[in-house]
């Protein structure tokens, strides 16, 4: 089974840009989560899914932050525009079943770097 | 407060050792404990989880979870240099997930 696929797995671009990130979670898999990890830090949600609706996006900044899930599967998260703050790990993570879950498949994360 | 607090290390220790990573936590109804491993430039991995309080033993490992001291432990016997990485502690309450901060852990040959 493959696990969960994030894409680009590095990507640096200059302040003021705007950036995209994509994840395929496992298929199957309803629950679909984004973190974003700083350096020497744990995960931190930015917006969880549940199938096709963002039911918790409290901690997404929305100003320049965007996300979407079509179809509930594929999701992709949006950067516009990019500040040097934003470099950090974005990690896409998904869980089989919505409820209580203890399961979370994270993917390899993408590295951003704004310079 | 943070939800869950835990000592970022790093920590360092010979091969063989027995190694102790801990977590703290404030809020009582968290259900599921969780230890993740992270190697360098990977997404976290799921180790072992944890329902209610108790212990719960997989080969080396052994995560222990003490809800009235609102401690979790994860102990690793016999830690070998594939060990070395960044061990993360999460809690989960319904679908929503606490992470520490995480625990970097140096096995030496």
């Amino acid at each position: 089974e493959a696990g969960v696929v994030q894409s680009p797995r590095y990507k640096i671009i200059e302040k003021k840009q705007p950036v995209a990130f994509w994840c395929n979670p496992i298929s199957g898999h309803n629950t679909l989560y984004w973190y974003r990890q700083n350096l020497g830090q744990g995960p931190e949600l930015l917006i969880r899914y549940e199938n096709e609706e963002a039911v918790d996006d409290s901690q997404l900044p929305k100003d320049r932050f965007s996300a979407e899930r079509l179809k509930g599967v594929d999701s992709t998260l949006k950067i516009q525009p990019a500040e040097l703050g934003d470099s950090a790990v974005y990690l896409c993570a998904s869980s089989p079943s919505t409820g209580d879950l203890y399961e979370q498949y994270f993917g390899p994360g993408t590295r951003l770097t704004v310079t | 407060q943070k939800e869950v607090e835990q000592d970022p290390g790093p920590l360092s220790v010979p091969e063989g050792a027995i190694v102790s990573l801990n977590c703290t936590y404030s809020n009582s109804a968290f259900q599921y404990f969780m230890w993740y491993r992270q190697y360098s430039r990977k997404g976290p991995e799921l180790l072992m989880y944890t329902y209610s309080s108790g212990n719960k033993e997989d080969g080396r490992f052994t995560a222990q979870v003490d809800k009235s001291s609102k401690y979790i432990s994860l102990f690793i016997r016999d830690s070998q240099p594939s060990d070395s990485a960044t061990y993360l502690c999460a809690m989960s309450l319904g679908n929503q997930f606490y992470f520490g901060t995480g625990t970097s852990l140096t096995v030496i040959p």
